[in-house]
Formats: structure tokens, C-alpha cells, sequence
């Protein structure tokens, strides 16, 4: 049984580009959920997707967007990079109280 | 201040020794989840406590749950170097978290053999 797997695992942007991570859940999971991680910190919420649609946000600009599709697979896409938005960037996926992160994407934004 | 702190930051212990990490909420807790990281990795589940009084164990690590002082224990008994890593403990503020966790910093555990 496959676990969270996320694509790309690190991937090198310029400012001011924009970047799409995508996530597949657990087999079975239908909720999935992003974090960012920076260095030395624990990973913050960025937002959840449930039946395709953004169930709760946490507090990160409009720049970040996401997306669900029918397969509960999931898409974090963050526009007008900044320098700030290097990090390691997490999926969930959950089923009820279980939760599961995913291996992250490293972001390097110069 | 942070809604969720951990204690210590970090740890370094010689292989065998016991160790105790510390999570404490400044908000009602309804599960705590403990996870364990490699550097640059993903988050290893380790437990999930939601009952005040609760106590998990798998292999040499116990974790516990006081809802009434809203603070959560790891506890490693006879640490090996493959513990080593960054604990985080996550917390659900809402009784049904869908996946919605508020995290604390970590703490870097260093085992020596």
C-alpha cells in the first residue's frame, strides 16, 4: 500500500516565478492538507481540500492556491515567488483522526 | 509566544539512557499527535492521544496525554542512535482535526553510541 507519496522532490525557482507541487494520497484517504515547513521551524497549515473544495485555510496569502481532483490527488500552486517561500513543503492525507505526510518537496527560491 | 512549546529544544543522550521530550498546549487540546523527522524528510506518525489520561507505547517509546494540564510526554527507554531525528508534537484544536494540525518548533534529539 503506497503511502503519501509528493512530487517534485526538490525543485530550484527564480523570484517572481511561479511553482506547482502536486500530492497523492494514502489509498483511501479523501482529505488532504499542505504545510510549509522553513528551516528549523515546525511546518505551518497552509489549507486543507476535501471533496474538492478548500475546507479550512490557515494564514498564508492568496499566492498559494491549491486544487483537489475527483481521485482526492492534490496540487499546492504558489505564484510571484519570494525569497521567503524557500521551504520544505508538506502534504497530509487523512481519513478521519489518521493522519499521513508525505516524503515533502524542497522549494529553493533565488 | 508559541500556542504549542516543546522541551527541550534539543537533547543529546548517550546511546541506552532514557530520555523525555515535553509538549504544552496554551490552548485546549483535543488529540495530540507525535511524529518523528529525519532532517529534510517527511513526518514519521508515531502516536496519536486523545483521551486525558491516555498512554501508547510502541517499542521503546511511550507517549502520554494530561488533558487536564493540556501538556503531552514522549518518553524513549533505552535510546539507540536510529531515534535520533527532530520530534514535533502536533496538536487538534478542533475534536475532529480533518488533518488540521498547529505544530510545535521540535526538539533535535543526538544519541551517541
Amino acid at each position: 500500500d503506497a503511502g503519501v507519496t509528493q512530487s517534485p522532490t526538490h525543485l530550484i525557482k527564480t523570484r517572481g516565478q511561479q511553482v506547482t507541487l502536486r500530492c497523492s494520497p494514502k489509498s483511501g484517504h479523501d482529505t488532504v492538507s499542505w504545510y510549509q515547513q522553513a528551516l528549523g521551524q515546525g511546518p505551518q497549515f497552509i489549507f486543507q481540500y476535501y471533496e474538492e473544495e478548500e475546507r479550512q485555510r490557515g494564514n498564508f496569502p492568496d499566492r498559494f492556491s491549491g486544487h483537489q481532483f475527483p481521485n482526492y490527488s492534490s496540487e499546492l500552486n504558489v505564484n510571484a515567488l519570494l525569497l521567503g517561500d524557500s521551504a520544505l513543503y508538506l502534504c497530509a492525507s487523512s481519513l478521519g483522526n489518521t493522519i499521513y505526510f508525505g516524503e515533502g518537496s524542497w522549494l529553493t527560491v533565488v | 509566544s508559541q500556542e504549542l512549546e516543546q522541551s527541550p529544544q534539543s537533547l543529546i543522550v548517550q546511546e541506552g539512557k532514557n530520555l523525555t521530550i515535553n509538549c504544552t498546549s496554551s490552548k485546549t487540546l483535543y488529540g495530540l499527535y507525535w511524529y518523528k523527522q529525519k532532517y529534510g524528510e517527511g513526518l514519521i506518525f508515531l502516536m496519536m492521544l486523545q483521551k486525558g489520561g491516555e498512554e501508547k507505547s510502541h517499542e521503546k517509546i511511550t507517549a502520554k496525554l494530561d488533558e487536564k494540564k493540556q501538556q503531552s510526554s514522549l518518553h524513549i527507554t533505552a535510546s539507540q542512535p536510529s531515534h535520533a531525528g527532530i520530534y514535533l508534537c502536533g496538536a487538534d484544536r478542533r475534536g475532529t482535526s480533518y488533518g488540521k494540525l498547529t505544530f510545535g518548533q521540535g526538539t533535535i534529539l543526538t544519541v551517541h553510541p
